[in-house]
């Protein structure tokens, strides 16, 4: 199984302030074929469902706000939240979508400073 | 708008069984995979099960397999897990959640399954 590690497991940010969030995956999730990273970014919140922000590593889904952002590739992936809102505190997880079984990140817990 | 209702969650004693339903509305279900990932209390997220539009392709995590089914209906718009043979660790939220390209792109709303005696 590929493994998802995160880190840090929490951060507080002030609000405006930008968030930073890593994602290291135990093997790549890059294919050569289509040069595409299989791996995705979701935030949760309390209480309600995870939302897909981002795909294929850097492809913000629809309706998503351009302050979020996905880079990375291979086994290394960084999500980045550019002037934390307050909507933002929730819980952030990477996962890969590479191979089967699908596996997440244990979680990154995003709050306010 | 796309919609996914889940129904059938509860509370079961170990061993006992259990049928989560997920009805979907606001795309065409019989062209999309579909998936189930759960969640214990305070934990992050586990893949549990996915189908594919025709039911050709199954696949089940190696923590359920063996005791969980997975099925779809397509004329109803309709996403099932059978639990069988339920433990203790299987007490989670279980989310349905619609395959994109591998990813999640929409996910119900999650039912809880409580495994106590």
């Amino acid at each position: 199984d590929i493994v998802m590690t995160q880190s840090p497991d929490s951060l507080a940010v002030s609000l405006g302030e930008r968030a930073t969030i890593n994602c290291k995956s135990s093997q790549s999730v890059l294919y050569s074929s289509n040069n595409k990273n299989y791996f995705a970014w979701y935030q949760q919140k309390p209480g309600q469902p995870p939302k897909l922000l981002i795909y294929w590593a850097s492809t913000r889904q629809s309706g998503v706000p351009d302050r979020f952002t996905g880079s990375g590739s291979g086994t290394d992936f960084t999500l980045t939240i550019n002037s934390l809102q307050a909507e933002d505190v929730a819980v952030y997880y990477c996962q890969q979508y590479a191979a089967t079984p699908r596996t997440f990140g244990q979680g990154t817990k995003v709050e306010v400073k | 708008e796309v919609q996914l209702v889940q129904s059938g969650g509860g509370l079961v004693k170990p061993g006992g069984s259990l049928r989560l339903s997920c009805v979907v509305s606001g795309f065409a279900f019989s062209s999309w995979s579909m998936a189930w990932v759960r969640q214990a209390p305070g934990k992050g997220l586990e893949w549990v099960s996915s189908i594919n539009a025709g039911s050709s392709y199954i696949f089940y995590a190696d923590s359920v397999k063996g005791r969980f089914t997975v099925s779809r209906d397509n004329a109803k718009s309709s996403l099932y897990l059978q639990l069988n043979s339920l433990r203790a660790e299987d007490t989670a939220v279980y989310f349905c959640a619609r395959v994109h390209y591998g990813d999640y792109d929409y996910w119900g709303q999650g039912t809880l399954v409580t495994v106590a005696s």
